[in-house]
């Protein structure tokens, strides 16, 4: 069964300052997709990012980057000069197998505070 | 985008009453919808998955005959919460895909904040 683990369950920066979220997952299948989430104070979900295990290059997107291994199973994800508008609980999910479409396991979050 | 509407955002209802939460992908045909249950601080929990035109597949430990699901179009999901306790209250959250792919990714609603009197 699939699972997905993020260790850090509160991080506190303060502005400016980079942080990395941590994301280990595991899964039986050789094909399946990781995700990053951000559910701001007001509850909803925003989908940052997705990244199939066939393709192991990081991305950057502004301040957001990820960095994905799969020797090591992990999914990271860092903010650069965090802002204060960057505080909230960061979801990682794992989805896997055509069988199970949509269907994603989620991480218990990490949350983020990032103090002026 | 890809939007998704959740209606109500918040409902306070009364121990013994029923309650009907609804998900509506507002650009696109969602051929399948999942409801999520979130408690306090913890993770998101895949309640089921809903498929136009057939019946929900719910999820080991969620009782189908207490949250009631209907997938009637492409557009629309609905989750009733019969006979609702004040175990019940949660942030409920339905999201969409309109593709049958393990790649998609997954559209949000906003939510509906449950509160069981």
């Amino acid at each position: 069964a699939q699972k997905v683990t993020q260790a850090q369950t509160e991080i506190s920066v303060v502005e400016k300052e980079d942080v990395t979220l941590d994301c280990v997952y595991e899964t039986r299948d050789t094909t399946y997709y990781l995700f990053w989430y951000k559910q701001p104070p007001s509850g909803e979900l925003v989908f940052l990012i997705r990244r199939n295990s066939f393709d192991e290059q990081n991305e950057i997107s502004g301040r957001y980057s990820w960095n994905f291994q799969k020797s090591t199973s992990s999914f990271n994800f860092t903010i650069t000069a965090s802002q204060v508008v960057d505080s909230a609980v960061y979801f990682c999910a794992l989805s896997e197998g055509v069988a199970n479409a949509g269907k994603s396991t989620f991480g218990d979050g990490t949350t983020l505070t990032v103090k002026p | 985008g890809a939007v998704v509407s959740q209606h109500p955002s918040w409902v306070i209802c009364k121990s013994g009453t029923s309650v009907k939460i609804e998900c509506r992908s507002l650009d696109f045909q969602a051929t399948t919808m999942f409801w999520y249950r979130q408690f306090p601080k913890q993770s998101l929990m895949l309640m089921a998955t809903s498929n136009e035109g057939s019946k929900a597949t719910y999820e080991q430990g969620v009782e189908k005959d207490k949250f009631l699901i209907n997938h009637a179009s492409l557009t629309l999901s609905t989750l009733t919460v019969t006979s609702a306790h004040p175990e019940d209250s949660s942030f409920y959250i339905c999201s969409a895909t309109y593709q049958s792919s393990y790649n998609s990714p997954l559209h949000f609603g906003n939510g509906t904040r449950l509160t069981v009197t």
